[in-house]
């Protein structure tokens, strides 16, 4: 069955640096997100992207952050400047058209020291 | 804006009990409302929807949800608990952007259900 794909799955960097979160969706879908789960706390709606630009972001997904398709199989979160609150477990999705079921990656535990 | 609230934050059933996890729903247009699970380590995985058809869903390992609009619940059930169900579970509406069909999905706080032997 088809899945979503996050690399890596634990990524420990320190404060200040910058980290890239790989995703690669499943392959016919065309929308895609980016959730996250700070510990203890709900799943937050970062940003959704479509037909190669943002549709929607929330107030989390501030300048320091940014999205990318690369090469037509690879969605990317990219924090510029990591802080200590951005530890958290980032959730990439996609999904196929209009039709709401999103796709869920295993996710990418972050660890900002 | 669509909110959902999960009623209580952790379960615990004896196996071969009923589950009942408590979902409520607040919600502007006719809502598009899921359970989610997530095992340890792994991803977010759909065990059902409900999308304005029949208002008594049937998942995936036996799970069922009931939308009711007159209480605003889509509380999820399963007869008789398996060990293999322990786990997180999220009950999530979706928020249509009337800009785009790229809507995002709210997520309630979770349910974490635990099974005795």
């Amino acid at each position: 069955e088809p899945e979503v794909t996050q690399t890596p799955s634990h990524q420990v960097t320190q404060m200040g640096q910058e980290v890239i979160l790989r995703c690669v969706p499943i392959s016919n879908h065309l929308y895609f997100y980016w959730y996250r789960q700070i510990l203890g706390q709900k799943v937050e709606f970062l940003v959704s992207f479509y037909n190669n630009e943002i549709s929607e972001k929330s107030e989390i997904f501030d300048d320091q952050f940014s999205v990318e398709r690369p090469d037509g199989s690879n969605f990317t979160l990219k924090i510029r400047s990591t802080k200590l609150e951005d530890s958290a477990m980032y959730f990439c999705a996609s999904k196929a058209g209009s039709g709401n079921i999103q796709y869920f990656g295993a996710g990418t535990r972050l660890s900002v020291l | 804006a669509q909110s959902v609230t999960q009623l209580d934050s952790h379960v615990s059933v004896s196996e071969g009990t009923p589950v009942l996890l408590r979902c409520n729903y607040s919600s502007s247009y006719s809502p598009s409302l899921f359970w989610y699970v997530q095992h340890p380590n792994k991803g977010l995985q759909l065990l059902l929807k409900y999308t304005s058809a029949a208002t008594l869903v049937k998942g995936i390992n036996g799970f069922e949800a009931e939308f009711k609009k007159s209480e605003t619940s889509f509380h999820l059930t399963k007869p008789s608990a398996h060990m293999s169900d322990a786990a997180e579970y999220f009950c999530v509406v979706s928020d249509p952007n009337r800009h785009s069909s790229a809507s995002k999905i709210i997520f309630g706080s979770g349910t974490r259900l635990s099974i005795r032997p």
